[in-house]
């Protein structure tokens, strides 16, 4: 099991759909982030926050829509979604962003846009 | 802008057998490196880091890595693979300016026959 949870495992929605993705992680890291996966490949990095602000945005659409609402939570908003947007969505987390120690990562979300 | 270069795609070899997969990194300045590891179904986990000191370092379940500054790499070893090891490695670089971002490589398909 990993100390960064991710809710829920598997999530189907249609384009028009609005939908959550959850994050929560209990080991006061400080910095979260959002990265995305697709199948054989690297994790792609979306956003970063530092105690709670946006840090990082690698130009995502925004279809994304990401809030961290206290230094334990870490949501991503979706809405209107493409196919293309199926993937794995995982959630990571650091001490901070200087002190990263290397990533806890979350089991991710498995997304498939219909 | 940094990259991670991982040369070997796809790597299959019997129980025993001696593991070394090569990672090279573009950035010249002071660099944060890690090896995660993926098993199958499972979320991707931390397998070892390098910040500084000794340029050899050890991780979980046996598997260690040199950091050789003039080559720009920091191939993973591991002297007799198990079955278990079969898994998706990939390597990943920080650039130590306290973005927090991580850049991963493609990563590398381990099979580990029995």
């Amino acid at each position: 099991d990993t100390e960064v949870t991710q809710t829920p495992k598997h999530l189907v929605m249609g384009m028009t759909n609005k939908k959550s993705l959850k994050c929560e992680q209990h080991m006061g890291h400080r910095a979260m982030y959002w990265y995305k996966q697709k199948a054989k490949k690297p994790p792609e990095l979306m956003f970063v926050y530092s105690y709670e602000k946006l840090s990082i945005n690698e130009s995502v659409p925004s279809r994304f829509s990401p809030e961290c609402p206290n230094s334990s939570l870490l949501n991503l908003h979706l809405h209107a979604l493409q196919p293309e947007d199926s993937a794995l969505y995982l959630c990571a987390s650091s001490q901070t962003l200087k002190k990263t120690g290397g990533y806890t990562f979350g089991s991710g979300t498995r997304l498939t846009v219909v | 802008a940094q990259s991670v270069s991982q040369h070997n795609h796809h790597v299959i070899l019997s129980e025993a057998a001696s593991l070394e997969l090569g990672c090279n990194y573009s950035y010249g300045g002071t660099v944060n490196l890690f090896w995660y590891v993926q098993y199958p179904g499972q979320h991707l986990q931390l397998l070892l880091k390098y910040f500084s000191g000794d340029p050899l370092v050890k991780g979980i379940k046996g598997f260690e890595a040199e950091f050789i500054k003039s080559k720009f790499s920091f191939n993973l070893r591991k002297p007799s693979v198990q079955w278990s090891d079969t898994a998706e490695y990939f390597c990943a670089v920080n650039d130590n300016t306290n973005s927090g971002k991580s850049t991963f490589g493609d990563g590398t398909t381990l099979t580990v026959k029995p």
